[in-house]
């Protein structure tokens, strides 16, 4: 199958500074990625979708001054967490689907884990 | 909006036993459903999804429309099927995906 690639795997930052994440798409073109949060134990948590060359749409509750993300080619989008705070630390993951394909499979990431002391 | 829930959070079975993890659904549009398998220390994967009508290492999942379910079933447990399973949810024309809360499934020697 296709492979979604992120990084960093994890990360550790300080209250109040930047931090962004990548998310690849390596063997085919990812019209359309998605970001998740994982809380310890629960499910995944849709904070936005990305399409390659647009704003981004946000999910109810989820800050796009906070998060910001960039789908500024067909194989790479960025969530940028700004000003990390402690209640930020948790698992980010993407996942990307190829719009073009009939099968829309949507291929995820291996996740960030962050950390904000 | 659409909604999925998974009832189970932690489900243990001994092995050879048979196992169901309940899935159900509320979308007002006509579904897409899939089953997505996480295992120890590895990325989020797909397991089967409802319109491939197929067995993926033993598990069937049937939508049922009437019952707003898709229960995922396998006959005989193994200890390598131990993992986090999640039911997903497909809708709008973004193609998002809408996650159950996960089952933690423990497949005891």
């Amino acid at each position: 199958g296709a492979v979604v690639s992120q990084h960093p795997s994890w990360v550790i930052c300080k209250s109040g500074t930047s931090v962004k994440i990548e998310c690849r798409s390596l063997d085919f073109q990812a019209t359309t990625m998605f970001w998740y949060r994982q809380f310890p134990k629960q499910s995944l948590m849709l904070m936005a979708t990305s399409n390659e060359g647009s704003k981004a749409t946000y999910e109810q509750g989820v800050e796009k001054d906070k998060f910001l993300i960039n789908h500024a080619s067909l194989t790479l989008s960025t969530l940028t967490v700004t000003s990390a705070h402690p209640e930020d630390s948790s698992f980010y993951i993407c996942s990307a689907i190829d719009m073009d394909r009939t099968n829309t499979e949507a291929f995820f990431g291996q996740g960030t884990r962050l950390t904000v002391v | 909006a659409q909604r999925v829930t998974q009832p189970e959070k932690l489900l243990s079975v001994f092995k050879g036993a048979p196992v169901e993890l309940k899935c159900n659904y509320s979308y007002s549009g006509s579904p897409e459903l899939f089953w997505y398998v996480q295992y120890s220390r590895q990325r989020l994967q797909l397991l089967l999804r409802h319109i491939s009508r197929e067995s993926i290492k033993g598990f069937t999942a049937d939508l049922n429309k009437g019952e707003t379910s898709f229960h995922l079933k396998k006959p005989f447990a193994q200890e390598e099927d131990s993992a986090m399973y999640y039911c997903a949810l497909l809708s709008g024309s973004a193609r998002q995906l809408t996650f159950g809360s996960g089952t933690q499934l423990t497949v005891l020697p």
